[in-house]
């Protein structure tokens, strides 16, 4: 069955480590999203890429870093620099546009400073 | 202030219910979506809308572009549509959700 997937579903960071979240698509989508939500919040735009050696910073970028070497893949890092990484993490995917398209998406990764 | 407001944060409801999900924006929008987020956190899309009204099953959406405003309403509510309800103009810009929790 097609899909998103993420993994791992929690996760757990130290101070000062870099941990990557990983989100794969077979959808054959183009555009892919990462989101973070926190409680009582609506989700916020991480950074987003509609095309492959190619990515956009969305409104909370800082912090994050992420590549988009396949089609299929989209994995997020979460630096050091991010002082409050604790929350709920969303990859979507799309068929192209960042308009009008719907949007699917993987089950999610919590993640939680130790 | 949000884009994008919605009313009411929590609602609980009896089964059988009629339930009416509100959704305000202040942005210029091309398309609304309304979706659905289950305790596990997995989100899933229930419309795409731009104008008019789209109804799959127990479930209806509609939109006024002009008013900039849309409802998602729910007929004979069941307690496994217990979930939290999001209106968004993506892929940039969500409401903050209505928990909703139909009681049997």
């Amino acid at each position: 069955d097609g899909g998103i997937t993420q993994s791992p579903k929690y996760l757990f960071r130290k101070e000062g480590q870099n941990v990557t979240l990983s989100c794969e698509q077979n959808l054959n989508h183009d555009a892919m999203y990462w989101y973070r939500q926190d409680p009582g919040q609506g989700l916020r735009l991480i950074y987003y890429s509609q095309i492959v050696n190619d990515f956009q910073k969305g409104d909370i970028a800082e912090g994050y870093s992420v590549s988009r070497e396949k089609k299929e893949s989209f994995p997020l890092t979460v630096t050091s620099a991010q002082k409050n990484p604790t929350a709920f993490y969303l990859c979507a995917s799309s068929t192209g546009g960042i308009r009008d398209e719907k949007l699917f998406f993987g089950s999610g990764t919590q993640l939680s400073v130790l | 202030k949000n884009e994008v407001e919605q009313s009411p944060q929590n609602l609980t409801a009896q089964e059988g219910e009629f339930i009416t999900i509100n959704c305000s924006y202040s942005v210029g929008i091309s398309a609304l979506h309304w979706l659905q987020q289950h305790p596990g956190g997995g989100i899933v899309s229930l419309f795409m809308l731009s104008s008019g009204k789209k109804k799959h099953g127990r479930l209806i959406a509609t939109i006024n572009i002009q008013e900039k405003h849309s409802s998602l309403h729910i007929t004979a509510s069941h307690p496994r549509d217990s979930a939290v309800y999001i209106c968004a103009v993506t892929p940039f810009v969500f409401g903050k959700g209505t928990r909703l929790s139909v009681i049997a």
